[in-house]
């Protein structure tokens, strides 16, 4: 299950499960969106991305569905993996402006 | 693929000295560069933003004269920071972002400031 408070948000799953990761992002003209992994003591790591012109976009195991509507953007991890544990970070990006707007980010757990 | 380097991965320093740190694009070349910092269980926050042979731009309470950025070339900005206190101990992490049918962004390992 997922876990929220004064920590980072963490969502414990079972291997082999599929696992959601939500972001609220903050700028509703933001028109440029990026998933990124960072594993303990590393930079972040490119997933997947999605432009504002889409609703959803599909990786290898990966998918991520935007709501505009609500500024929504979820990561969608499919056959979840013991190496898929670690933190995951959304970003915005506003065209025009080059700088990224990292969310929180969500643990992920997952438990062979 | 886009492969930013960056080094050291870890330093250890004394307090009061100044510790540099590089971020190097190694197979393209970098318009902009960015650095963050980064807290434990915490997300990355924008330190600055650098565009190649110009003044770094620094986010709002981060201190230019504390932390100086050099960007002097389309392949490395270099993040140094000055007369280190223990608070400076920290997750340092440059970015670099360039053209390439797509802006994309390439971020560096990190580097784990620690002062002494």
């Amino acid at each position: 299950g997922e876990s929220v408070g004064l920590h980072l948000p963490t969502l414990s799953v079972q291997e082999g499960d599929n696992s959601i990761i939500n972001c609220a992002y903050s700028n509703s003209a933001s028109d440029y969106f990026i998933w990124y992994k960072q594993e303990s003591g590393k930079g972040p790591q490119f997933i997947i991305d999605i432009r504002s012109n889409m609703d959803k976009r599909q990786g290898q195991r990966v998918t991520v569905l935007l709501n505009k509507t609500v500024k929504h953007l979820s990561l969608q991890i499919a056959a979840t993996q013991p190496g898929d544990s670690a933190v995951y970070f959304c970003a915005e990006n506003l065209s025009g402006y080059s700088t990224l707007t990292f969310g929180k980010g969500t643990m992920l757990l997952v438990s062979p | 693929g886009a492969v930013v380097s960056q080094h050291p991965s870890r330093v250890i320093c004394k307090s009061g000295t100044s510790v540099k740190i590089e971020c190097r694009s190694l197979d393209f070349q970098a318009t902009t560069m960015f650095w963050y910092r980064q807290f434990p269980k915490k997300s990355l926050m924008l330190m600055a933003t650098s565009n190649e042979g110009s003044k770094a731009t620094y986010e709002q309470g981060v201190e230019k004269d504390k932390f100086l950025i050099n960007h002097a070339s389309l392949t490395l900005s270099t993040l140094t920071v000055t007369s280190a206190h223990p608070e400076d101990s920290s997750f340092y992490i440059c970015s670099a972002r360039s053209y390439q049918g797509n802006y994309g962004y390439t971020f560096g390992s990190g580097t784990r400031l620690t002062v002494v």
